[in-house]
């Protein structure tokens, strides 16, 4: 059983559609995040949820919307993409309390044309 | 908030040489320094981390250290073979106040083995 599951794994869209990746995990962890990493590799937080509370909003456009429905699933929209948003992007989760580190899913490779 | 820069950005070694990763962050209430190995297409995976009342930690042929006053952590490998050819990160973990439990990664440090 995969422990973090992210789909889809790639997505190829139009520039001005609307999409969405969706993210479990059977972990048991409490905490879920959403990671991009750009073209140049770097790992950048844009959101964190703690038992479907957001706790960490990083500088995002409001374009990027999180949902988490319940402790085990955090899902990520994107409106009115942009060429920029090109980019991978990794779920995570992490178990409660801090000195953990994150257990990452397999990534969404997003370009958009 | 938390800022961590990391050096070098590429590193190649041959076969057998040991490797050296350093990492520098700036919060000082930082507590807990995972390191993640990422290989191509791949999800960046956990190898080693420590927490801040450690001063060294190794499992095998890897080993961090920490140095708290200086706010400076290394990976270091030894013994290196091809298969450790990867992106490596190190992270530091905020402790407090809105960024609780946020990890923030250093640029990354693309490794080259060469047989």
């Amino acid at each position: 059983d995969t422990a973090v599951s992210q789909t889809p794994k790639y997505l190829v869209t139009q520039m001005g559609n609307d999409k969405s990746i969706k993210c479990e995990q059977n972990l048991g962890h409490d905490t879920m995040y959403w990671y991009k990493q750009d073209s140049k590799k770097f790992l950048k937080i844009m959101f964190s949820y703690n038992n479907k509370e957001l706790i960490i909003n990083e500088t995002v456009p409001n374009r990027f919307s999180p949902k988490s429905p319940d402790k085990a699933h955090l899902n990520l929209h994107i409106n009115s993409l942009e060429l920029g948003d090109s980019a991978v992007y990794f779920c995570a989760s992490s178990p409660a309390g801090l000195l953990r580190g994150y257990t990452f899913g397999s990534g969404t490779r997003l370009t958009v044309v | 908030g938390e800022n961590v820069e990391q050096h070098p950005s590429t590193l190649s070694v041959q076969e057998g040489d040991s490797a050296v990763i350093k990492c520098t962050y700036s919060d000082s209430a930082s507590n807990y320094f995972p390191w993640y190995k990422q290989e191509l297409g791949k999800r960046p995976q956990l190898i080693i981390d420590i927490r801040s009342n450690v001063g060294e930690k190794k499992d095998q042929r890897i080993a961090v250290t920490l140095n708290k006053t200086a706010k400076h952590f290394s990976l270091h490998i030894t013994e290196t073979q091809p298969e450790d050819s990867a992106v490596y990160f190190c992270a530091a973990m905020s402790a407090g106040g809105t960024s609780y439990g946020k990890l923030t990664f250093g640029q990354g440090t693309i490794l080259t083995v060469h047989p």
